[in-house]
């Protein structure tokens, strides 16, 4: 039983660029949400897929958007890289209907020269 | 939004050492989990724990929604147990399931 799965696992790219990140989820799940972590800090979180549709989204700018397929696997898209938006990028996966706990991947770790 | 307080912000602790971490929540919740995040930034699920009390091993945990605060317990600490505790909390009625975290506690533990 495959858990959360993200790639790359690394990526450096330059500012003004544009990223795109993937996310499978845990087999079972139908949810997908993405946290940014800086360093030092504890996970942001960035939005949530349900349905194919965003349901839920935090404090970030629109240069930060997403998408989810039909296999509920999900692509953060970033615009306009910015230095700050060097961090780690968390993809979490959950079952919408229960009250059952959030399983995280490893993670994409983003550096932006 | 609801806020999410970790203590201690950092703890370093001889192997075979007992520790308690606590974390404070300002709201009524639906879910709480505590994670370990090692020294790799890998997120690994310890409770999901929105009340009550567990245990797995050297480790257990009691919430008490009531008083809105949680409890990570670890006994006769390993080197390995070393990295960040996160404690995350999702709000009592929201939409989706978005998670609150803590700014964690950064644990070392010295052979």
């Amino acid at each position: 039983d495959a858990g959360v799965t993200q790639s790359p696992t690394h990526l450096i790219k330059t500012r003004g660029q544009q990223v795109t990140l993937r996310c499978s989820p845990k087999s079972g799940h139908d949810t997908v949400s993405w946290y940014q972590q800086a360093l030092g800090q504890g996970p942001q979180f960035i939005f949530q897929y349900y349905e194919e549709e965003e349901r839920q989204r935090g404090n970030f700018p629109d240069r930060f958007s997403g998408h989810q397929f039909p296999n509920y696997s999900s692509e953060l898209n970033v615009n306009a890289l910015l230095l700050g938006d060097s961090a780690l990028y968390l993809c979490a996966s959950s079952y919408s209907y229960s009250n059952q706990p959030q399983h995280f991947g490893d993670g994409t770790r983003l550096s932006i020269l | 939004g609801i806020q999410v307080e970790q203590s201690p912000p950092d703890l370093i602790l001889q192997e075979g050492a007992n520790s308690t971490l606590r974390c404070n929540f300002s709201d009524s919740v639906n879910n709480l989990q505590w994670f370990h995040q090692n020294p790799w930034g890998q997120l690994i699920n310890l409770f999901y724990i929105p009340s009550g009390t567990k245990q797995n091993g050297r480790l257990s945990a009691t919430t008490v929604a009531t008083e809105r605060y949680s409890l990570l317990y670890i006994s006769s600490s390993q080197t390995t147990d070393s990295g960040v505790y996160f404690c995350a909390v999702e709000l009592f009625g929201d939409a989706g399931n978005m998670l609150t975290f803590g700014g964690g506690t950064r644990l070392m533990v010295k052979p």
